[in-house]
């Protein structure tokens, strides 16, 4: 049972904003521990889409954006394009679990 | 270019044992921690183990813990995976992963291998 919670699939037209939430607890997200996001495409390796809530790696896009709110943190992808079709992951460190946990995925549908 | 390749994966029965291989190059492989993560099919991704750069100190997952083992050569520049008493419920594609901050301690992850399948089944 992950520690992270995130809606099974969020969906929009091309063009369209569509939001992601990543709910924790105490003992992670609430614990001021960072969060980070992972775009996964089927047969495909993951790739780091934000680190640290709200910061993008070199290459990733400007339409993903990232935030925090007291124990959730968020993904926007602003703009959506047919290739933003994929699964989403947030991530965090977990203190209760002493490691590091996924939250439980959300797949993004591009109408 | 940082690439990361995994080996050692196949069928194996329920009970049994594998080791799996990373192949780590393009960065300094010492600076890094290391982790290893998993998809098993029709679910999302889990966190299986993590080993800091110096490979001094290991984490395991709950569901992995007394039965994996975590392990690094960083003159050979390879992370590896022990599995032992292996369940249906390990089958999965595993996936090394480089931290992307330059520390001890596991943070989040920006380069990761390709995968390599691991099926449990008699």
């Amino acid at each position: 049972q992950s520690a992270l919670t995130q809606p099974p699939s969020v969906s929009g037209a091309p063009g369209q904003r569509v939001t992601i939430s990543c709910t924790g607890s105490s003992s992670n997200i609430g614990a001021n521990y960072d969060v980070h996001w992972y775009q996964h495409l089927p047969g495909t390796a993951p790739k780091l889409l934000i680190y640290a809530y709200s910061n993008r790696p070199s290459g990733v896009p400007g339409r993903f954006s990232g935030s925090r709110s007291g124990t959730s943190a968020s993904l926007a992808i602003t703009g959506l394009q047919a290739e933003d079709e994929a699964d989403y992951y947030c991530q965090c460190y977990d203190s209760r679990l002493s490691g590091s946990v996924f939250g439980t995925g959300t797949k993004v549908n591009v109408l | 270019e940082v690439q990361l390749l995994e080996s050692g994966g196949g069928l194996v029965q329920p009970g049994g044992s594998l080791t799996l291989s990373c192949a780590a190059s393009g960065f300094t492989f010492s600076t890094y921690a290391m982790s290893w993560v998993r998809q098993t099919p029709g679910k999302g991704l889990e966190w299986v183990s993590s080993i800091s750069n110096s490979g001094d100190r290991t984490y395991h997952a709950d569901s992995v813990k007394g039965r994996f083992t975590i392990s690094r050569d960083n003159s050979k520049n390879t992370l590896s995976l022990q599995m032992n008493s292996l369940r249906a419920e390990d089958t999965a594609v595993y996936y090394c992963a480089k931290d992307m901050k330059p520390a001890a301690d596991p943070y989040s992850f920006d380069y990761w291998g390709q995968g390599t399948l691991v099926t449990v089944s008699s």
